[in-house]
């Protein structure tokens, strides 16, 4: 079946802009996170849902990021007032429960100029 | 603190050689979950194996071998004859009820140049 999806794939937005990063899961995946990957690291968790209940965001670095997950499937991860200190790769996973592996999306890769 | 060390950097190899990536974890938790997940350029995730803290058994896979080692904590991934294809940027993850058992810790990984 389809993984899980990301759009856009690259996204180069201005100093101060709002974006948006939209993720597909895996149908039928009740879990979803996202997660930050800087150039030469490793990922690191921003937030969980399961369904549509945000239950983690212990990850996320300020309060201009925030996700959504209204209905349970599509998430949307929105960065307010960008910063160049954001510019990452954004990855999203989903898996069938909060301890099951998690397969991750091809990730938007986020440039702020 | 829940931490996984993946001290090599990066690795060189000529194709055919066997390579061994390390990964050394640190958890306050009996129960855990080891990964390790493969970066190729694509930049997708790639997942490749997970185990549990309580099946120390070695695992095989084709080409790819996996020492799980609780007395030392690692958790050393082997690629036997490797191959061009296997030219990527590889991680070792951990997750465990400490952490919610959902949030996954990654390493900084290892990249792999396979040389033909």
């Amino acid at each position: 079946g389809a993984g899980v999806s990301q759009s856009p794939r690259y996204k180069v937005a201005k100093r101060g802009q709002d974006v948006a990063l939209r993720c597909d899961p895996i149908s039928g995946h009740v879990s979803l996170f996202w997660y930050q990957q800087a150039l030469g690291q490793g990922p690191e968790f921003l937030t969980y849902f399961q369904n549509e209940a945000q239950l983690d965001k212990s990850g996320l670095p300020s309060d201009r990021f925030f996700a959504e997950r209204p209905e349970g499937s599509v998430s949307t991860l929105k960065i307010q007032r960008t910063q160049q200190e954001d510019s990452a790769v954004y990855l999203c996973a989903s898996s069938y429960g909060k301890e099951e592996t998690q397969y991750f999306g091809p990730g938007t890769r986020l440039l702020v100029l | 603190a829940q931490k996984v060390t993946q001290a090599q950097t990066e690795i060189s190899v000529v194709e055919k050689e066997d390579v061994t990536l390390d990964c050394v974890y640190e958890t306050r938790d009996t129960t855990y979950y080891l990964f390790w997940y493969k970066q190729p350029p694509s930049g997708e995730l790639v997942f490749l194996i997970r185990r549990n803290s309580f099946d120390e058994q070695n695992e095989i896979s084709g080409r790819y071998s996996w020492n799980f080692q609780k007395s030392t904590s690692s958790f050393n991934f082997t690629i036997t004859a490797s191959q061009v294809v296997d030219s990527a940027v590889y991680f070792c993850a951990l997750s465990d009820a400490y952490t919610g058992g959902f949030k996954t810790i990654f390493g900084a990984g290892t990249r792999l140049f396979v040389k033909a």
